[in-house]
């Protein structure tokens, strides 16, 4: 799987939109872009997932880049409890059974 | 989407007795479960993958006496942390891939499992 990075943390306030980059500059045609968040003391959420296009589901919006070396995953209106770590994976869906390879993310801070 | 439960939460238990934790996939079958482990500000490290009706595969550096692993259902893994010492003390996490409801296969994690040895 291709390597991410990440901002190793972030702060955003209350209400407004968070934005959080991720850089996949060696991504290949066959890998998706996936996020996942992890409150403290719980296991990994799935968030949003994307090939080309931007993408938005009920919990954040996906933008990629038109060269597929980076993204930036949106919180439109940020609230405390979305205060986590952002983890963004790349993945080929089809590579089977394998497990997800967690890099070290960016830890998100929502403020009052 | 699909549910993975992971019990107990939270064990607290003395220097050199064995922990059991369990991986449930309550709507969907799982041949393969994975287990990780997170230490404080650390990111999840894969320790094993868990296969139904075989042995399970440990990564590099995971002792496989130490840390055992029964996959006996296509719904339940169970993971052994055996003579426990206080080094041990983990997020524990398992994880289930499943078909979710656009077609895709995503991965769902448990709750985690906070393990204090004493």
């Amino acid at each position: 799987d291709a390597k991410t990075t990440q901002p190793p943390s972030m702060d955003c306030a209350e209400g407004r939109a968070a934005n959080l980059p991720c850089n996949h500059s060696t991504i290949s045609g066959n890998e998706y872009v996936y996020w996942y968040r992890q409150i403290h003391s719980q296991g990994p959420q799935y968030i949003i997932h994307g090939l080309k296009n931007n993408e938005t589901n009920e919990m954040a919006s996906l933008i990629i880049t038109e060269d597929r070396k980076s993204s930036t995953l949106i919180l439109p209106h940020a609230t405390l409890r979305d205060t986590a770590v952002y983890y963004c994976i790349v993945r080929d869906p089809n590579s089977g059974n394998t497990p997800l390879v967690f890099g070290k993310g960016t830890r998100l801070s929502v403020i009052a | 989407g699909a549910v993975v439960s992971q019990h107990p939460s939270r064990v607290i238990c003395k220097s050199g007795t064995s922990v059991k934790i369990e991986c449930r996939s309550l709507d969907f079958q799982a041949t393969t479960m994975f287990w990780y482990r997170q230490f404080p500000k650390q990111s999840l490290m894969l320790m094993a993958t868990s296969n139904e009706g075989s042995k399970a595969t440990y990564e590099q550096g995971v002792e496989k006496d130490k840390f055992l692993i029964n996959h006996a259902s296509l719904t339940l893994s169970t993971l052994t942390v055996t003579s426990a010492h206080p080094e041990d003390s983990s997020f524990y996490i398992c994880s289930a891939r499943a078909r979710t409801r656009g077609g895709n296969t995503e991965a769902f994690f448990g709750q985690g499992t906070r393990l204090t040895v004493v």
